[in-house]
């Protein structure tokens, strides 16, 4: 079973940030957060990931909780481009040879215009 | 373009013939995953090589399933007497070993069984 939970479904309008919640209460010390979205009939596409610290790159920031319960992914302006299923993973690094994701449902984010 | 392709992006077949895809991976990640995704569902784990050994298989995987990665490249999973519950979109993805090991997913094959 998926270890995150997240909300099904959220609403942005166009330019405003989306900020999309995840909640990964039984994450152990050596497990990253990791964030996907898929548009619709495409493959998952990679966004960002982080352990502890809070994350930036050219698509979206990442902040963790300081007790690493829950995370948000903030798109900062987001796009009618963004509409997609995110979704949250977490996944240790460090586990032998299980690499594999675990996916839940994840968040349905409509960007309106 | 040297991210993950497969090959083909749709197949659509009759029940009971069988049915290969191929998917390349990005050219140094040593490591390859299949996924099966059915609607309204995240993708489901299905087997993941590292190098040319295939190092764990899902329950979802049965007898009907078999994958190849015969030279650490390339991979193939075919599908024998498909079943309609076989209809799906077939991911994959591939990671390069070590760290944090991000995974990279290709476009997918949509296989429509009938």
């Amino acid at each position: 079973d998926a270890k995150t939970t997240q909300p099904p479904s959220m609403d942005c309008a166009e330019g405003r940030a989306a900020n999309l919640p995840c909640n990964h209460s039984t994450i152990s010390g050596n497990e990253y957060v990791y964030w996907y979205r898929q548009i619709h009939s495409q493959g998952p596409q990679y966004i960002i990931h982080g352990l502890k610290n809070n994350e930036t790159n050219e698509m979206a920031s990442l902040i963790i909780t300081e007790d690493r319960k829950s995370s948000t992914l903030i798109l900062p302006h987001a796009t009618l481009r963004d509409t997609a299923v995110y979704y949250c993973i977490v996944r240790g690094w460090n586990a032998g040879n299980n690499r594999k994701l675990i996916w839940g449902l994840g968040t349905s984010l409509a960007v309106n215009p | 373009d040297t991210g993950v392709s497969q090959d083909p992006r749709h197949k659509i077949t009759k029940r009971g013939q069988n049915v290969t895809f191929r998917c390349d991976p990005i050219s140094e990640h040593n490591r390859l995953y299949w996924y099966r995704q059915t609607l309204g569902q995240g993708p489901e784990f299905l087997t993941y090589f590292q190098n040319e050994a295939q190092l764990e298989k899902s329950r979802l995987l049965s007898d009907r399933f078999s994958a190849e990665r015969p030279k650490g490249s390339f991979s193939t999973l075919e599908i024998q007497r498909t079943e309609q519950g076989d209809s799906a979109m077939y991911l994959c993805a591939s990671s390069l070993e070590g760290g944090e090991e991000t995974q990279y997913f290709g476009p997918g094959t949509r296989l429509l069984v009938l």
